[in-house]
């Protein structure tokens, strides 16, 4: 059971477009929300992370955008770049009636075209 | 003066062996996990020590034991290794629970 969905699986952008990833959880419970970046043979890096008290969380070119209603959370790169290619994880933390939970969504593998 | 560091970076056994990966973070932190990253790239916790106390201990299987001789390092024991132990291990760090997480860089285990 996938407690963090996340789509699409892969996207491709072209250099200078804007990369949309897009979660959603189930768990009220969750009440903290990153966002993980990770290149190849490597371990995931922290980007950008969210708490619900907030409806937008910008860094740079990365902004998150979080619905709590909805409880739906989304990731977006803009002016994309080759270099942002990677796997970009999001992920949910909480406490639950089994204690804390932390949990990440499956991947979006992003390539960026030059 | 890498942040979170795992020794060996590649491990191959056979089935059956034991084998341990070691994890060291030099940032102070108070919070240690390991991951599992599996051929579908699925990242998913296994373990956490704040202080050294277990606080997370997800549902997996008792052949995986977590070993912290002080606060910096977290050491991952695995008994009678199985193939479906193959995968890519993580360890990671945070000043406090649930704080922002430093990965390491990970540890290939295959398993013959």
């Amino acid at each position: 059971q996938q407690q963090v969905k996340q789509s699409p699986q892969s996207l491709i952008v072209q250099k200078g477009g804007i990369s949309i990833i897009n979660c959603a959880y189930e768990n009220t419970a969750f009440d903290y929300f990153p966002w993980y970046q990770q290149f190849p043979g490597k371990g995931p890096a922290l980007l950008i992370a969210i708490r619900p008290d907030v409806s937008e969380k910008k860094e740079g070119r990365f902004t998150i955008s979080f619905n709590k209603s909805a409880k739906q959370f989304s990731l977006h790169i803009m002016d994309s770049q080759p270099g942002d290619s990677a796997t970009y994880f999001c992920a949910a933390w909480g406490d639950d009636n089994y204690g804390q939970n932390f949990v990440f969504g499956p991947g979006t593998r992003l390539s960026v075209l030059p | 003066d890498t942040a979170v560091s795992q020794t060996p970076k590649y491990l191959v056994t056979q089935m059956g062996n034991d084998k341990s990966i070691k994890c060291e973070q030099n940032l102070g932190h108070d919070t240690m996990y390991w991951y599992k990253q599996d051929s579908k790239k699925f990242l998913k916790i296994m373990f956490s020590y704040n202080n050294k106390e277990l606080i997370i201990n997800e549902t997996v299987p008792n052949r995986f034991s977590p070993k912290s001789p002080d606060k910096a390092h977290l050491n991952l024991h695995i008994n009678s290794l199985e193939l479906g132990d193959s995968a890519v291990y993580f360890c990671a760090s945070s000043p406090r629970n649930r704080d922002p997480q430093y990965f390491g860089p990970g540890t290939r285990l295959t398993v013959l």
